[in-house]
This record gives structure tokens, C-alpha cells and sequence, in this order.
């Protein structure tokens, strides 16, 4: 079993939706990082967060660590944020979510 | 700055031949990481490293080793191509440790036929 899973697996939104993507993690972190995978492959660092909340943009991003949850949200969603959204769990030996496809359909 | 650069960008090896992932860097990262991720899988860490001469084991290196005689560069080195090591590789570093985000390369695509 995976210790990071992602929710959904797949999303398919219309432009200008609000989006929330999951993240849940069993073994107690210091932080989560949220990474975006462009449909080319390429991968950038979006948040990396311990506590509260980090707005960059139209993104947002919650954690919550007793819970062992964390959330990305999208606001005024657009087609180029179609990409794969990735969680991890921040340590040495980073643990991977399997990734959340969204696809924003203009 | 390049930021996180590897070479090359695509490679066929068949089964049993080796070769040797390259990246660098040129930000002055401390920690560097090399990640594989196969289709519909989540990145996987293989080995990372937190300074020049230091060297860590991921979560699935066999099949690999690695090495850092410098704070710029981190190869992969594959010895013994196998299919099950067909996969994309990514490198990534970080200035500190991990509660520092990381700076991604543009990944290679190694098929193992």
C-alpha cells in the first residue's frame, strides 16, 4: 500500500471550475510538497508546506497534519492547468502520491 | 543558471549493457536525488546524495550505484540493464535538505530491450 494516495486518480473540469485535488499520508511528516507534471514531462515545485495554508496565484494549497491530509485547490481553473499534480511526503527517502490527471476542457 | 541539466535525453540499451545517467547542476545545491517513474506510477527515489562524498540508498536502488566527487554533478550508473530498469529518470537538488523544494531536470526516457 502506497503511504501517499492522491484523490481522484483522474479529473476532468470545464474552464473556470473550482478544483480540489487530495492528499492523504499515513506516517506523520514534517511537510508535503506539491509538484506539477506538464504534459511534456517536465516537473516543477508548486508548495512545499508544514502547517496552515500557501496561496501562489490560483492555486492554493492546505495541509493538515494532524489529519495526515493536505489539499490543492484551483481556482478559476484554465486548459494549461491540464497536468498531472503530485504529492510527497518530505523526508530522506521521499514517498510519492501516484499523481492526480487534470485535464480543464476550454 | 542551466538549473538542473541531463544528459541524454533518450537511450535503448539491450539487456545486460551498461551506461551511466548524467546530471548536474549549477545552483550550489547540497542535496541531489535521482527518481525513476514508470507509466501510471508514482516517482520513486533511488539514491540521493547530501553533499560531495556522501551518498544515500532510496527507496529501490538495486540495480544502480551512484557517486559525487563534486557538489555539481551526480551520475546514475545502470551495470547490468535489465527490462524491469525501462523507465523515465529524473534528477533533482535541493538547497538544504528536505523541507527545501526541489529543482527538477527534463528527465530521460531508458528502454531496455
Amino acid at each position: 500500500k502506497n503511504e501517499v494516495e492522491q484523490s481522484p486518480q483522474n479529473l476532468t473540469a470545464q474552464e473556470g471550475e473550482f478544483i480540489t485535488i487530495n492528499c492523504s499520508y499515513s506516517v506523520g511528516i514534517s511537510a508535503l510538497h506539491w509538484l506539477q507534471q506538464h504534459p511534456g514531462g517536465g516537473i516543477v515545485s508548486l508548495f512545499m508546506l508544514s502547517s496552515g495554508k500557501k496561496k501562489h496565484g490560483r492555486l492554493i494549497a492546505t495541509i493538515n497534519i494532524q489529519e495526515k491530509h493536505s489539499s490543492l485547490h484551483i481556482t478559476a481553473s484554465h486548459p494549461r492547468d491540464s497536468a498531472v499534480y503530485i504529492c510527497a511526503d518530505v523526508r530522506r527517502d521521499m514517498r510519492f502520491g501516484a499523481g492526480t490527471r487534470l485535464t480543464v476542457k476550454p | 543558471n542551466a538549473g538542473v541539466t541531463q544528459t541524454p535525453k533518450f537511450r535503448i540499451l539491450k539487456i545486460g549493457q551498461s551506461m551511466t545517467l548524467q546530471c548536474a547542476q549549477d545552483m550550489n545545491h547540497n542535496y541531489m536525488y535521482w527518481y525513476r517513474q514508470d507509466p501510471g506510477m508514482g516517482l520513486k527515489l533511488i539514491y540521493y546524495s547530501v553533499g560531495a562524498g556522501i551518498t544515500d540508498k532510496g527507496e529501490v536502488p538495486n540495480g544502480y550505484n551512484v557517486s559525487r566527487s563534486t557538489t555539481e554533478d551526480f551520475p546514475l550508473r545502470l551495470e547490468l540493464a535489465a527490462p524491469s530498469q525501462t523507465s523515465v529518470y529524473f534528477c533533482a537538488s535541493s538547497k538544504q535538505g528536505e523541507s527545501y523544494e526541489q529543482y527538477f531536470g527534463p528527465g530521460t526516457r531508458l528502454t531496455v530491450t
